[in-house]
């Protein structure tokens, strides 16, 4: 049971460049969602989606879009990328949003933006 | 707007010692509170989540507990062991959707 899978694990671009950020899950679950964490900010949610069909903004969603493939996808785009997105992505999973079940992680995708 | 507060940002410790990690957060009408561990390069991995209407909940030597009256929550760890250096993260749902995250305490167990 692979849980959450993100890929790639590590992409360096270069300013203005864009690229898609895949995540899969294998569990089923509802709701998924993209994070990205910063030195001293902590995890911030960048979009996420209730369900399949359905995406929301969360609290840093400026410069990036996302997709939600169908049930197991949900891809995030950075269309332009600007050395300020330089972080860690995040992808999470859980069953549904109100279900009192955790949130399951992917291992994340280091991005450098030169 | 919801705020979560995990101090001090980090704590070294000898082996066998039990600890309390503390998490505060400024709104009380939460959904639930979960803590997380992420170690180095990883991703996050949950520990234990608290339900609103719950006082505590255990597993092995986690326990944690939750007052939501006082916006306060406890991870208390027995006999720390140098394979639980991790960083730990605190994160509340509110009536959104959303997790709220704090920023994590870096423990780090010397044998």
């Amino acid at each position: 049971n692979a849980g959450v899978t993100q890929t790639p694990k590590f992409q360096v671009l270069k300013t203005g460049q864009s690229m898609t950020l895949q995540c899969a899950q294998d569990m089923n679950h509802n709701s998924m969602y993209w994070y990205r964490q910063d030195p001293g900010m902590g995890l911030r949610l960048i979009y996420y989606s209730a369900s399949e069909g359905t995406t929301d903004k969360g609290e840093v969603p400026n410069g990036y879009n996302v997709s939600r493939l169908n049930k197991r996808e949900f891809s995030l785009r950075l269309e332009s990328a600007a050395p300020s997105q330089t972080s860690v992505y995040f992808c999470a999973s859980s069953k549904d949003s109100y279900s009192n079940q955790p949130q399951h992680f992917g291992d994340g995708t280091r991005l450098s933006i030169l | 707007k919801q705020e979560v507060t995990q101090i001090p940002a980090a704590l070294s410790v000898p082996e066998g010692e039990n600890l309390v990690l503390n998490c505060s957060f400024t709104d009380s009408a939460i959904y639930n509170l979960q803590w997380f561990r992420q170690d180095p390069g990883k991703g996050l991995t949950s520990l234990l989540l608290i339900q609103s209407s719950q006082r505590e909940q255990t597993s092995g030597r986690l326990n944690a507990s939750l007052d939501k009256s006082s916006g306060r929550s406890t991870l208390y760890i027995a006999a720390s062991q140098p394979g639980d250096s991790a960083t730990y993260l605190c994160a509340v749902q509110g009536g959104s959707e959303k997790l709220v995250f704090g920023k994590g305490m870096k423990l780090t167990v010397n044998p």
